[in-house]
């Protein structure tokens, strides 16, 4: 079975400053999917940003970006030029294809501080 | 553009009671899935749909059953209510090959 790991339970950062977020998981199949979804005090999941296994680019959306190691198994997120508005919990989250349910980590809660 | 759309946002409940948790989505997904979050954890799966008819169970799918009589239509039945079911649970959706689009969620309190 797939395991998503997020070793850090908590982070914060300065407004404008940058965060990395990190995420690592566990599968033996070679093509998957990854996402990070964002979790606002209003507890909507929201969609941050998706990367294929197969694309060897990292995605990038706006200030979000991955650095995605596919040998190490890890997934991590940067947020650029924090704003208060990115305060929430961040899920990791592994699909393998075929549209098989997400797994998630537990999260990482970040602050952002003015 | 409704989404996701859950119903009710919040319920509570007495021990034994059971109630259904609504979910529809207009996307015209195949895919559908019940998730369940308890406090500071993340998201565990309890049961998931890949097409009208079809229903597979997830992690947690004990006390709950579900139903997929159409592609837009996806709730989720707690039978016998008890204090381990307070959470809040979240409804989803996806096209094939994406990533999850999601209720706003409906917190659940057993008493």
């Amino acid at each position: 079975a797939q395991t998503v790991t997020q070793s850090q339970p908590e982070m914060s950062v300065q407004e404008a400053e940058t965060v990395t977020l990190s995420c690592t998981y566990d599968t033996s199949e070679n093509n998957y999917y990854l996402f990070w979804y964002k979790q606002p005090p209003s507890r909507q999941m929201i969609l941050v940003i998706r990367q294929e296994a197969y694309k060897q680019q990292n995605a990038t959306e706006n200030r979000f970006s991955v650095n995605f190691q596919k040998a190490a198994k890890s997934f991590s997120l940067k947020i650029s030029d924090s704003q208060l508005g990115d305060t929430a919990m961040y899920f990791c989250a592994f699909m393998k294809l075929g549209n098989t349910p997400l797994v998630f980590g537990k999260g990482t809660r970040l602050s952002v501080i003015a | 553009n409704a989404g996701v759309t859950q119903t009710p946002k919040f319920r509570i409940l007495k021990i034994g009671q059971s109630m259904t948790l609504q979910c529809t989505q207009d996307m015209n997904h195949n895919y559908m899935y019940w998730y369940r979050q308890d406090p500071g954890m993340g998201l565990k799966l309890i049961y998931y749909s890949v097409g009208a008819g079809i229903t597979d169970k997830g992690e947690v799918p004990n006390g709950y059953n579900v139903s997929r009589s159409t592609t837009e239509d996806f709730p989720l039945r707690l039978e016998l209510a008890a204090p381990s079911q307070t959470s809040v649970y979240f409804c989803a959706s996806s096209p094939r090959g994406g990533g999850l689009f999601f209720g706003e969620g409906s917190r659940l309190t057993v008493l």
